[in-house]
């Protein structure tokens, strides 16, 4: 158990234009999710920490309303990149978090990777 | 901000060799944990180890934790070339606002495991 998806595995799109990708946790529900972004070779940097029902917490430097985050249900989180840029191109991924007792251990999904043209 | 440090950054060894990547951090932690990354995947969750724990073994996999020396290491023992990925450590430090742990990431180690 413990599944998270992720869609899309990737995308390309325009500059100027906004993606939206999502998380959900197919096997259980995830009280917390989170999402990362990462450039290649790099380790994971983490954006923001979304919890169901009420806003998500950003990292220092990110930018909250480029960076939309809506968890709207215990099983789904949503990354919205708004107006993106070719700088915005990256590897983004999720991850979710099981319950209470295991909240040690963080589920990720297959990532997406962006490109902006 | 990257709390942990890995060394080597890159590791090419021969199948059946055993591999050992070392990861150092800097503040204190609830626990430490291991996963793997395949190239252009998410990660996989390997082993944890508690603050309290100095030694944990998992299949081929042995992990250790010196929490006086802020270091870890993780140990493959016979690898196999589908061992080849992307290590990481993650330390977990635990938000108050949020409730939740938040994992904080080295820069992993990338190991190829050749045939």
């Amino acid at each position: 158990g413990a599944v998270v998806s992720q869609h899309p595995s990737w995308v390309i799109c325009k500059s100027g234009t906004s993606v939206k990708i999502e998380c959900r946790s197919l096997d259980f529900q995830a009280t917390t999710m989170f999402w990362y972004r990462q450039f290649p070779k790099q380790s994971l940097m983490l954006m923001a920490t979304s919890n169901e029902g009420s806003k998500a917490t950003y990292e220092q430097g990110v930018e909250k309303d480029k960076f939309l985050i809506n968890h709207a249900s215990l099983t789904l989180s949503t990354l919205t990149v708004t107006s993106a840029h070719p700088e915005d191109s990256s590897f983004y991924i999720c991850s979710a978090t099981r319950d209470i007792l295991a909240k040690n251990i963080q589920y990720f999904g297959a990532g997406t990777r962006l490109s902006v043209l | 901000s990257q709390q942990g440090e890995e060394d080597p950054q890159a590791l090419s060894i021969q199948e059946g060799e055993n591999a050992t990547m070392n990861c150092s951090y800097k503040t204190s932690i609830n626990n430490l944990q291991w996963y793997r990354q395949n190239s252009g995947r998410g990660l996989v969750h390997l082993i944890l180890i508690r603050s309290n724990e100095r030694e944990k073994h998992s299949g081929r996999l042995r992990v250790t934790l010196d929490t006086s020396k802020k270091s870890s290491s993780l140990l493959i023992t016979a690898s196999r070339a589908a061992d080849t990925a992307s290590y990481f450590c993650a330390t977990v430090t635990f938000s108050l606002i949020q409730g939740a742990q938040k994992l904080v990431f080295g820069q992993g180690t990338r190991l190829t495991i050749n045939p």
